[in-house]
């Protein structure tokens, strides 16, 4: 079945330590993005990729880096520099080229600090 | 700047009772609208989306929305609630420009008491 798979699902990060979560995608999707969640708050953007090789900061890129290397992967690193990093982490994908196909998302992953 | 604004942070309703949360949006166009659900620790599902043409969408799980272009709100409903449906529902309008990045509401959270 055609999906998107994060993981791990949950992660734990000592201080001053970078950790990188995975998002993999089969769905042939061109576009995919990274979500954080916070209760209350809704899903902020923290970056997008609309193709390989590309990616652009969204709304909270500060302390978070990602690539693009292939297609179907999208892995974000959560750098020490980003001093609150407890939140659960969501990515999406979607097919590109028009705003009316809605995206899919993975089941996230919930990090928290040790 | 497209924006959603869901007016009601926690709705409860009886099981059996009728459901309607509520979702203004503002965009510059003929926005495209989608309702997303959202269990405890899981990612989000499509329940329904708005292009064009009927203004009534029928969704998964028995849910339904209706656009109303001249108050700028695509509300959800179901008439008969289930405590399976507790759970976050968002709203999201579909972005505009060449980024096409959706913009989200800040979420309903539903406590259906039995």
């Amino acid at each position: 079945d055609g999906g998107i798979t994060q993981s791990p699902k949950y992660l734990f990060r000592k201080e001053g330590q970078n950790v990188t979560l995975s998002c993999e995608q089969n769905l042939n999707h061109d576009a995919m993005y990274w979500y954080r969640q916070d209760p209350g708050q809704g899903l902020r953007l923290i970056y997008y990729s609309q193709i390989v090789n590309d990616f652009q900061k969204g709304d909270i890129a500060e302390g978070y880096s990602v690539s693009r290397e292939k297609k179907e992967s999208f892995p974000l690193t959560v750098t020490s520099a980003q001093k609150n990093p407890t939140a659960f982490y969501l990515c999406a994908s979607r097919t590109g080229g028009s705003s009316n196909q809605p995206q899919h998302f993975g089941d996230g992953t919930r990090l928290s600090i040790l | 700047a497209q924006s959603v604004t869901q007016p009601d942070i926690h709705i409860t309703v009886s099981e059996g009772a009728s459901l309607e949360l509520r979702c203004n949006y503002s965009y510059g166009a003929t926005p495209y609208l989608f309702w997303y659900v959202q269990s405890p620790g899981q990612g989000l599902q499509l329940l329904l989306k708005y292009f064009s043409g009927d203004t009534l969408v029928q969704g998964i799980k028995g849910f339904e929305a209706e656009f109303k272009r001249s108050q700028s709100s695509f509300n959800l409903r179901k008439p008969s609630v289930h405590w399976s449906d507790a759970a976050e529902y968002f709203c999201a309008v579909g972005g505009q420009g060449g980024s096409y990045i959706p913009t989200f509401g800040r979420g309903t959270s539903l406590i259906v008491h039995p």
